[in-house]
């Protein structure tokens, strides 16, 4: 199994909302990462999990908050977005890098297109 | 500075090979990634090769490395319409979470 789910697959919320982006995978992997991707651009890092602690926060703004559960979840709660905020989300999850070998490629979810009006 | 480059457009032929070329930046050791993303989906790895690396072949895949120019190219054997797609390179630095996405090349198939 080397499926990343996610969801929802599209969630489309208003600037006063809140909501909350979920992803789980059972690889066993202890690092989990949320990117953001517009269109036509590269995926941009948001931030990693590696055993459940946060790892790399890339400068985000505070109104999206992550979360790791545990092990084989991620969440990314939203509150108070902006227009610009919408994008596609998407999640990934790899092999702790201090343990590097054949298997620490990431592996991508689906995503949550996101739109925010 | 972290620009991974890649052209922006390829266009083949059903049955021809496809030539996908990405120029990374960091000179240490290195994982470098090919991603396929599909409209509106997720990325699928495709395959990936260390630095130590010249060359990986995976059934119609062939991965090329150049250190010196640090040069990776993707060649697609018997292209198939299936295979229209971003393709995107990516590079890690051994010991770190941090991938570096190319600007990813878009390959269009005709039949």
């Amino acid at each position: 199994d080397t499926e990343v789910t996610q969801t929802p697959k599209h969630l489309v919320m208003g600037m006063t909302n809140k909501k909350s982006l979920k992803c789980e995978q059972h690889m066993g992997h202890r690092a989990m990462y949320w990117y953001k991707q517009k269109a036509k651009k590269p995926p941009e890092l948001m931030f990693v999990y590696s055993y459940e602690k946060l790892s790399i926060n890339e400068s985000v703004p505070s109104r999206f908050s992550p979360e790791c559960p545990n092990s084989s979840l991620l969440n990314l709660h939203l509150h108070a977005l902006q227009p610009e905020d919408s994008a596609l989300y998407l999640c990934a999850s790899s092999q702790d890098v201090g343990q590097e070998g054949p298997n620490t490629e990431a592996f991508f979810g689906q995503g949550t297109r996101l739109t925010v009006v | 500075g972290e620009d991974v480059e890649q052209s922006l457009f390829l266009s083949v032929r059903e049955g021809d090979s496809s030539v996908i070329n990405c120029t990374y930046t960091d000179s240490s050791s290195t994982y470098l990634y090919w991603y396929k993303q599909e409209p509106g989906a997720g990325l699928q790895l495709l395959t990936y090769i260390f630095s130590n690396m010249d060359m990986k072949q995976d059934q119609r895949l062939t991965v090329l490395l150049n250190k010196k120019d640090k040069h990776l190219s993707l060649r697609i054997a018997d292209t198939q319409t299936g295979d229209s797609a971003i393709y995107f390179c990516a590079e890690r630095a051994s010991g770190t979470y941090k991938y570096i996405f190319g600007t990813g090349t878009r390959l269009k198939v005709l039949a």
